[in-house]
Parts: C-alpha cells; structure tokens; sequence
C-alpha cells in the first residue's frame, strides 16, 4: 500500500502563473482533506470533501484557489494566480469517513513543497 | 473556537531523560485528542489518540478535562524519537485542528 500520494512533491512557480496539486488518497477513503502548512505552524484545513462533495471549504480563498475531487477518489488543488503568500506545503490526507470515533484517523501524503518567487 | 496551543517550539534533552511535550487545547465540547509525529524526511503520521488509551513508542497522552490538556510524556527519551510533534483536535472527523508542533531533540 503506498498511501496517499501526492504530486509533485516539489514546484517553484513565479508570482502570478498558475499552479496544480494532485492527490491520490488510500484506497477505500471516503474522506480527503487538503490542508495548508506555513513555516513553522501546523496544517491548517483548506477543504474537506465527504466522497465527491465538498462539505466544508470555508477556509479556501476562493478568490483564487479551486479543487474538485470529480469521481470521489483523486482529488486536484489549483491556485490561480498565485502568490508569494502562498508558498508553503500541501498536505493531502485521507479517512476512511464517518462519525465513529474509529474512523478519524487521517493518513498523510508527503506534501507539495510549493515555492513562488 | 478550537484551538490547540504548544507551548514549546523546542524541547532538548539527553537519551535516557524524561520527556513531557505540552498540550493545552480550547473546545466547547468533548473533541478527539490526537498526537502526529513527523520524523525527519518522512510523512506526517498517527502516533497515539486518546480514546485509545495505549502506549505508542514507550510514550503515553493522558486527556485531563478539567486543564483541557493533553500532554504526550515518554519515561527515558531515545535518540530514534527525535522529531516534530504535532497535537490536534477534531470532532466527530470533521477538520483536524493543529497546534504549532515542538521540535523534540535527544541529544546522546
């Protein structure tokens, strides 16, 4: 089992230009989640998707980020335009779902390491 | 609001020491309480969850209610647990609420 994969692992983009993130979560999880990580601070959620639908995206800023998860499994973020704010790491996760206390653990990608210059 | 406070950004101390990582967090309710750990060049992953009540690793988290804490405490400290730790909070898996995380240091 490889995990949650994520993709690519690095990107440096110049401020402005258009960037995408691609998440493959474990197979089975209902359940995706991309957070934001700055330097030096823990993630923070970005969007929560329950299968194909996203049912808390109230941290994404709209004005320029975007995702969809269209088949319920893999998942893309894109930032459009981006800016130098947005460098930080990219963390997918996946769960397998539900309000059972069971079912909360989240499994972690490596991240997309992002730089813009 | 929900909010998960580490107090320290590092914490250094020799092999065979005692090790307690603090964690103080802010729910109106009864939240999940989890430790993460990311070891150096590696993902971030589950190292124990309160409702588990289990010892991961030698380490142990007790959840006390009445000082909203939840502090991640090992008895001898090993040069392999050097890393960065990270408490959080969720409710019923909706968001995972992170704290800032604290760099563990065993020094041999």
């Amino acid at each position: 089992e490889a995990g949650v994969v994520q993709s690519p692992r690095y990107k440096i983009i110049e401020k402005k230009q258009p960037v995408a993130f691609w998440c493959n979560p474990i197979s089975g999880h209902n359940t995706l989640y991309w957070y934001r990580q700055n330097l030096g601070q823990g993630p923070e959620l970005l969007i929560r998707y329950e299968n194909e639908e996203a049912v808390d995206d109230s941290q994404l800023p709209k004005d320029r980020f975007s995702a969809e998860r269209l088949k319920g499994v893999d998942s893309t973020l894109k930032i459009q335009p981006a800016e130098l704010g947005d460098s930080a790491v990219y963390l997918c996760a996946s769960s397998s779902g539900g309000t059972g206390a069971g079912n909360t653990e989240a499994f972690f990608g490596q991240g997309t390491r992002l730089t813009v210059v | 609001a929900q909010r998960v406070t580490q107090p320290e950004k590092l914490l250094s101390v020799f092999k065979g020491a005692p090790v307690e990582l603090k964690c103080n967090y802010s729910y109106s309710g009864s939240p999940e309480l989890f430790w993460y750990v990311q070891y150096s060049r590696q993902r971030l992953q589950l190292l124990l969850r309160h409702i588990s009540r289990e010892s991961i690793k030698g380490f142990t988290a007790d959840l006390n209610k009445g000082e909203t804490s939840f502090h991640l405490k090992k008895p001898f400290a090993q040069e392999e647990d050097s890393a960065m730790y990270y408490c959080a909070l969720t409710k019923y898996g909706n968001k995972l609420v992170f704290g800032a995380g604290t760099i563990l240091r065993v020094k041999s």
